[in-house]
């Protein structure tokens, strides 16, 4: 069975500080994760993929995400948040099968 | 150009009555998806089209929903009986080729039923 957790519901990072996102899977083969944004009354867009290429995969704003095969972990970080990264983030696999697994997605806001 | 669209934005029905959504994918994708996205919750997966078929319609809840996409672009999603849990986000995703590709989400239909 594919699942997806994402850890904390809600993230408050103040403008300038590192962003970290949690995002584990579980998968019984090598997966294609992913990392999409929601930005408020906007459809889901892409942020970055890995498809087992570089287990460190750069993405679209300055984010990135590393492959932890060991620890079954695709965080999402990016070294100074801005004002406009507030959004609601989701963690995705897609490893057997025709189906995305979604989690429940992370609410970051940002304070000035 | 254009993106993934999706008609109507709102649909608000009482329960037992039929309702059609509408997706309209960006042109020349022939991959389409249909997700259910719920208050809290990630999107969760309903049907995927590849072409005109329904390449696995394995997360239709049941036998009250059914997509069809007959000419390979424009796709419907139907819900026969509403029910009250029906109440979601419906989402839908298109891709130029199949899964390998980035999916393209249109703006969602807000179900809500009475």
């Amino acid at each position: 069975a594919q699942s997806v957790t994402q850890l904390g519901s809600h993230v408050s990072v103040s403008e300038g500080a590192l962003v970290l996102l949690r995002c584990n899977y579980s998968s019984s083969v090598p997966p294609y994760l992913f990392w999409y944004v929601q930005y408020p009354n906007q459809g889901l867009q892409l942020l970055l993929k890995y498809t087992s290429a570089a287990t460190l995969v750069k993405g679209i704003n300055g984010f990135e995400a590393e492959f932890k095969k060991s620890e079954t972990s695709f965080h999402l970080t990016k070294p100074s948040a801005h004002m406009s990264d507030a959004a609601e983030y989701f963690c995705a696999v897609r490893a057997t099968g025709n189906q995305f697994y979604f989690g429940t997605g992370t609410s970051l806001t940002v304070i000035p | 150009g254009a993106g993934v669209s999706q008609t109507p934005s709102n649909k608000v029905t009482e329960k037992g009555k039929y309702v059609e959504l509408r997706c309209d994918p960006i042109s020349g994708h022939t991959a389409l998806y249909w997700y259910r996205q719920s208050l809290g919750q990630g999107p969760e997966f309903l049907i995927y089209f590849q072409g005109t078929g329904a390449a696995d319609d394995s997360g239709l809840p049941n036998d009250r929903f059914f997509a069809v996409r007959p000419e390979g672009s424009v796709s419907t999603l139907k819900i026969q009986r509403t029910e009250r849990g029906d109440s979601a986000v419906y989402l839908c995703a298109s891709s130029l080729y199949g899964l390998e590709d980035e999916q393209f989400f249109g703006p969602g239909t807000r179900l809500t039923v009475l």
